[in-house]
């Protein structure tokens, strides 16, 4: 049972690049989601799915896109990378988004240049 | 949407003391409260939760109270130790998203 699978772990980008993160869970889970972290701003919801074929946004949707072609996975994309979204990035599931339990990925630092 | 106050910043204990973190939310309609501890470089993980119908819950040295007429609920942590020391953050949830806090900063001093 591997959890939450997300990568690349590291990623450096240029401005105006694109890339996708990839993030898979074995678990079954309905509730998936993207998360950014940064220093002193807690996590921000990016976008966020409750069950395969169905996406919407978060708090910070700008810039990204995502897609839920089967419950396991829930790749994010960044269409054309700006410094601004240097960040460290988290993938999450649920069973629901009322819990009972949220696991996340181990994360993927991002670097805009 | 929904807004998460969390409070302090950081926090500084010795070991042994206890430590009490505080979060606000605004929206009434919010029924799931879980707290999360990242240790550094290291992901979030939830280590309990709370749901709207509950005033109060607890697990060892760990609980959590919610009041939901103030709109507040906290994190209690008891007989604190050294690997207690991490960033930790409370959340939010209306049903289909979550919000966080901007985390609190625990050191345990041993």
């Amino acid at each position: 049972n591997a959890g939450v699978t997300q990568t690349p772990k590291f990623q450096v980008l240029k401005t105006g690049q694109s890339m996708t993160l990839q993030c898979a869970q074995d678990m079954n889970h309905e509730y998936m989601s993207w998360y950014r972290q940064d220093p002193g701003m807690g996590l921000r919801l990016i976008h966020y799915s409750v069950g395969a074929g169905i996406t919407d946004q978060g708090e910070v949707p700008n810039g990204y896109n995502v897609s839920r072609s089967t419950t396991e996975d829930f790749p994010l994309r960044l269409l054309s990378a700006a410094p601004s979204q240097t960040s460290v990035y988290f993938c999450a599931s649920s069973y629901s988004s009322l819990g009972p339990e949220a696991f996340f990925g181990q994360g993927t630092r991002l670097t805009v240049v | 949407g929904e807004n998460v106050e969390q409070h302090p910043s950081t926090l500084s204990v010795q070991e042994g003391d206890s430590a009490v973190i505080k979060c606000t939310y605004s929206d009434s309609a919010s029924n799931y409260f879980p707290w999360y501890k990242q240790e550094l470089g290291k992901r979030p993980q939830l280590i309990i939760d709370i749901r709207s119908n509950v005033g109060e819950k607890k697990d060892q040295r760990i609980a959590v109270t919610l009041n939901k007429t103030a709109k507040h609920f906290s994190l209690h942590i008891t007989e604190t130790q050294p690997e207690d020391s991490a960033v930790y953050f409370c959340a939010a949830s209306t049903g289909n998203q979550f919000y966080f806090g901007t985390g609190t900063s625990l050191t345990v001093i041993p």
